[in-house]
């Protein structure tokens, strides 16, 4: 059974705090992408990576940093946390393409609240 | 670039009644589309997905969406709703020549049904 786990359901930090946000997948997919998901926005693709040490920015990168040093890990990093991106963040992973598509499998998402 | 639009944000239904989620989308070159669907504090899973072929798609539980190019479509129909059916759908997009095969959502449509 496919399966992608985030570090954390609920998530409280204060304004100007470095916050990690965790994802690791079990199902050895090389391509794996963290979106945001705001209330009347949808989801919006912050960054994206599509092998160990390699980052692509999605629509939306200002503020965040992204690091994967595992093919299974991949961690969202706020450098210094601000109320604005308070939101659901959402990992996904999906398998490489080979010339079709493959599915994207989502984690249960981490909602941040920042004070 | 691709763009999505959802136009109902909510679209209260009676159970057993028909429901049609209408999705929108804007591209210059061929396209993937896909629904997705999120229930209630969970993240979100795959529903159905137009790649090629038949333009007519379905979903085990029932749930049918037509890939219509020349109105730009990709409409989501199911001819009668359970309670369980409750969730939030995206309607999402991906440009046939990514290789990382980026996802472009919509805004989202909330399907409450009622008794």
């Amino acid at each position: 059974d496919v399966k992608v786990t985030q570090s954390s359901r609920y998530l409280v930090k204060r304004t100007g705090e470095k916050v990690f946000l965790e994802c690791v997948q079990d199902m050895d997919h090389e391509n794996m992408f963290w979106y945001r998901q705001d209330p009347g926005l949808g989801l919006r693709l912050i960054y994206f990576s599509y092998d160990v040490k390699m980052k692509e920015k999605g629509d939306i990168p200002e503020g965040y940093s992204v690091s994967r040093e595992k093919k299974e890990r991949f961690s969202l990093i706020l450098e210094s946390a601000s109320t604005n991106q308070t939101s659901m963040y959402l990992c996904a992973s999906s398998p490489l393409a080979g010339g079709r598509y493959n599915e994207q499998f989502f984690g249960p998402g981490t909602r941040l609240t920042v004070l | 670039a691709q763009s999505v639009t959802q136009l109902d944000s909510q679209v209260p239904v009676f159970e057993e009644a028909p429901v049609e989620l209408r999705c929108n989308y804007s591209s210059s070159v061929s396209v993937y589309l896909f629904w997705y669907v999120q229930y209630p504090n969970q993240g979100l899973q795959l529903l159905l997905k137009y790649l090629s072929g038949s333009t007519l798609v379905e979903s085990i539980n029932g749930f049918e969406a037509e890939f219509n190019k020349s109105q730009t479509s990709f409409h989501l129909r199911k001819p009668s709703v359970h309670i369980s059916d409750t969730a939030e759908y995206f309607c999402a997009v991906s440009d046939t020549n990514t290789g990382f095969q980026k996802l472009v959502f919509g805004t989202g449509t909330r399907l409450l049904v009622s008794p």
